[in-house]
Formats: structure tokens, sequence, C-alpha cells
């Protein structure tokens, strides 16, 4: 079965560290550039970033208010998609997805989106 | 940054109605616009990408339309199925931006 399934969220301090796990199966993810889109409660999707394949360098894009403080990686030998959040501030609460373009593998059209991981930043 | 505006943010129908939403970019993006539904609890769901082009799957009432900075996603015969909130995205270029959203609620 092609599914993404996102691990690692929960409650973490205002300055703490959380890091975000997505593992994918079915489907080639070597070859796919990954993405993270995350939804405050009750607010919109916001695009958080993405990781190109490493036959695209593997370089990383980041949205604004998470660059410096955000990392994307990837392990392919694990077929696991990674989001390292450091500086946390309580804006950062929200629902976390990983997301792909399942047709295109290097495209924008998101059609495979795992559950969600919510995390939560709060003193 | 590509603004994307979508309107109404929020609207009531009945079953049977026919609903638009707009979504309006602050340049143009050619045809590269996404179309997502999303229901409470749940992950967004790919309806239309370029445009207007429909997901498999995906029933023929709904359809989108339009290019440059104007869009449009129409649901022919509101089902009761389709209560749920839409969102548009732009495709164009990182960073890539979404629509605020618009909640399709029962009248």
């Amino acid at each position: 079965e092609v599914q993404l399934v996102e691990s690692g969220g929960g409650l973490v301090k205002p300055g703490g560290s959380l890091r975000l796990s997505c593992a994918a199966s079915g489907f080639t993810f070597t070859n796919v550039w990954m993405n993270w889109v995350r939804q405050a409660p009750g607010k919109g999707l916001d695009w958080v970033g993405r990781i190109r394949s490493k036959t695209n360098g593997g370089t990383t894009e980041y949205a604004a208010p998470v660059e410096g403080r955000f990392t994307i990686s990837r392990d392919d030998s694990k077929n696991t998609l990674y989001l390292q959040m450091n500086s946390l501030k309580t804006e950062d609460t929200a629902v976390y997805y990983c997301a792909m373009d399942l047709k295109r593998l290097d495209g924008s059209d998101f059609d495979l989106w795992g559950r969600g991981t919510l995390v939560t930043v709060s003193s | 940054d590509i603004q994307m505006t979508q309107s109404p943010s929020s609207l009531s129908a009945s079953v049977g109605d026919r609903v638009t939403i707009a979504c309006r970019a602050s340049q143009s993006i050619s045809t590269c616009v996404n179309w997502y539904q999303q229901k409470p609890g749940k992950a967004p769901k790919l309806l239309i990408n370029a445009a207007a082009s429909l997901q498999s799957g995906v029933p023929s009432r709904f359809s989108g339309s339009g290019s440059g900075t104007e869009f449009t996603l129409t649901i022919s015969s509101l089902q009761p199925e389709d209560f749920a909130t839409y969102y548009c995205q732009q495709c164009y270029t990182t960073p890539l931006t979404f629509g605020g959203g618009t909640k399709v609620e029962i009248k």
C-alpha cells in the first residue's frame, strides 16, 4: 500500500527542539521530492519546505517563518523523511503533514499525504 | 511570495446547489493551481491540478477553470459529502502558497 506515516509529535516548551519523521512505503522513495506542510489549529495550510531527491542534489527550500530554525533531511536507505525543528515558538503549534506528488515525483501537486502529527509548543 | 486570496471564506448552501469558489493570485501563475478538499481531522485531498484537470476518482460535479491570476472551483450540484473546507494552492514557484480556505456549510 502506498502511504506516508508521520511520527514524533508532542508537547515541547518554547525554545525547545523536536524531530518529526515520515515513513514512506509502497513506492520508490529515492526518486521523490518530499514536502512538509503544517496547519495550525483551526487555520489554513502552510507549506514548510521541501527536499529534492539525491539525484537532483538533495537540496532543500524553506518557508521564511522556519528558515534557519527547521532542517529537512532524508534517509533513502530507511525510506524516511525528517523535520528537525529547533528554537520552537508557540506559533509553530500545528499538525505537520508530509506530502508529495506521486505522479510527477518532483512536482508540487500533493496527491499523497500522511495523516499528520500534532506539535504543541507551550510552557 | 505569491499570495493566494480565496473568496468567500465561508458559505452556506443546500444539497443540489451550484457552488463557486474563487481564488486570485497576486501575480500571473499560468494554470499552476491545485484545489484540495479537507474534512475535519483529515489530511487534504487533491481534487484538481493544473487549474482544470480532475483527479482520478473525483466526481465529475467538481470542475476547475481559470488562468493567469483568476481561478474558480465549481461544484455543479452539492452533495452531502461535499461539506468541507476547500483550498487553492499555487504550484508556480516556491514558497508554495495556499489560499486561506473556503468552508462550505449546510444551509
